[in-house]
């Protein structure tokens, strides 16, 4: 079955305390992105990458980072997470060509206090 | 990218057909109307896409005005699970910029 993954889908974790919210997708999609859903603001990308090795911060990139050694895996990396950081965190992906849809996770809500 | 201008509530009759209207007036030549849904925090859904022709495929329609300005999303058949927040997106290229869609409702 076509899907993307994360993990974990629930987290609570303290201030300052590093973590990785992984993403995969068994799509052989080049582009994979990432957002974050906060109440009354909808959708926000944070990062995204065009294919292996290429990143590009996008909207609101401040305190994360991203990897992209794998086609199929791009996590994200909260070196040190804040509470303005708690949301609901959504991994999409899509192939190459601007018109294919894309495909997301089911998200992951973190909180950080 | 064009703005989009959706209604923020509608609610649907279960068994009737959901028609979810979208403003446009800024889309330029080469910009697509993509349309999403998210069901209650879950991960948002791919519905349809069009650019200029009227598109149907196994979830829904989409019919584009002539002028581009307009695009309206129809639901043939609204059943509980099609309940959700559906936005109207303006895009050329890759990046998804979602606003605050429409919470549509259908009640039995």
């Amino acid at each position: 079955e076509a899907q993307v993954t994360q993990n974990p889908r629930y987290l609570i974790t303290v201030t300052g305390k590093k973590l990785t919210v992984t993403c995969s997708q068994n799509m052989n999609h080049e582009y994979m992105s990432w957002y974050r859903q906060d109440p009354g603001l909808g959708l926000r990308q944070i990062y995204y990458s065009m294919n292996v090795e290429v990143t590009d911060k996008g909207d609101v990139p401040e305190g994360y980072k991203v990897s992209r050694k794998e086609k199929r895996n791009f996590p994200l990396i909260l070196e040190s997470p804040s509470p303005n950081q708690t949301s609901l965190y959504f991994c999409a992906s899509k192939g190459a060509g601007a018109l294919i849809k894309q495909y997301f996770g089911p998200g992951t809500r973190l909180t950080v206090t | 990218d064009a703005k989009t201008t959706q209604p923020p509530s509608m609610d649907c009759a279960e068994g009737r057909a959901a028609n979810l209207p979208c403003n446009h007036s800024t889309i330029s030549g080469n910009e697509y109307v993509y349309w999403y849904r998210q069901i209650h925090s879950q991960g948002p859904q791919y519905i349809i896409h069009g650019l200029k022709n009227n598109e149907t495929n196994e979830m829904a329609s989409l019919i584009i005005t002539e002028d581009r300005k307009s695009s309206t999303l129809i639901l043939p058949h609204a059943t509980l699970r099609d309940t959700a927040v559906y936005y109207c997106i303006v895009r050329v290229g890759y990046k998804l910029s979602f606003g605050a869609g429409t919470t549509v409702t259908v009640r039995a």
